[in-house]
């Protein structure tokens, strides 16, 4: 059980577009969804919290223009990279909280952006 | 902003040998995780401890959760090279936000 996944993968797209990252709670609901953002043997950077139905809530220093988050149902959150650069190049990850008063976060497998 | 400090960063000991990782901070959480991370995956979850003092053991995996709620312990014993991976502590803090340690990186060689 508490099985998150993400698609793609893995992405490689020229400078200047947009990407989109989907991230799946596949047999649980999730009502909190998190993205982050992780650089070479780094730990994690929260970059936003996704609510379904409401707006997410950005840490300091994320661009929300930048890097749009909706959360559109109790199963799918996606992040949208807009006007890539490579500097946006990095692995981005999803994790999914399975309902109120639980503790745990589940991760999804990761997406591997290359900006080029 | 609550901070978690995770030791040490990096750690290459040999198969059989036992460790343990630390995650300390100021801050009370409510509860406390601990995830393992292999390249190009995400983190998988080990354990949740929510209880000061609460101590879990899973295999040859000790956690404890300090009674203040402010520290944790990882402890592996007899290390094997399969448990070779990024070790990640995370605190749920406010708004149920986590806070994630920076990691330790654990080698082990057979």
């Amino acid at each position: 059980g508490a099985v998150v996944s993400q698609h793609p993968s893995w992405v490689i797209c020229k400078s200047g577009t947009s990407v989109k990252i989907e991230c799946r709670s596949l047999d649980f609901q999730a009502t909190t969804m998190f993205w982050y953002r992780q650089f070479p043997k780094q730990s994690l950077m929260l970059m936003a919290t996704s609510n379904e139905g409401s707006k997410a809530t950005y840490e300091q220093g994320v661009e929300k223009d930048k890097f749009l988050i909706n959360h559109a149902s109790l199963t799918l959150s996606t992040l949208t990279v807009t006007s890539a650069h490579p500097e946006d190049s990095s692995f981005y990850i999803c994790s999914a909280r399975p309902g109120q008063g639980a503790h745990e976060q589940y991760f999804g497998p990761g997406t591997r952006l290359t900006v080029t | 902003t609550q901070l978690l400090e995770q030791s040490p960063q990096f750690l290459s000991i040999q198969e059989g040998e036992n460790l343990t990782v630390y995650c300390n901070s100021s801050s009370v959480f409510s509860s406390l995780q601990w995830y393992r991370q292999e390249p190009g995956e995400g983190p998988v979850l080990l354990v949740t401890v929510v209880t000061g003092g609460e101590v879990k053991k899973l295999k040859r995996l000790t956690f404890q959760f300090g009674d203040a709620r402010k520290d944790s312990s990882l402890h592996i014993t007899a290390a094997q090279p399969g448990d070779t991976g990024l070790y990640l502590c995370a605190g749920e803090g406010n708004a149920g936000k986590s806070t994630f340690g920076d990691g330790t990186t654990l080698t082990v060689k057979p």
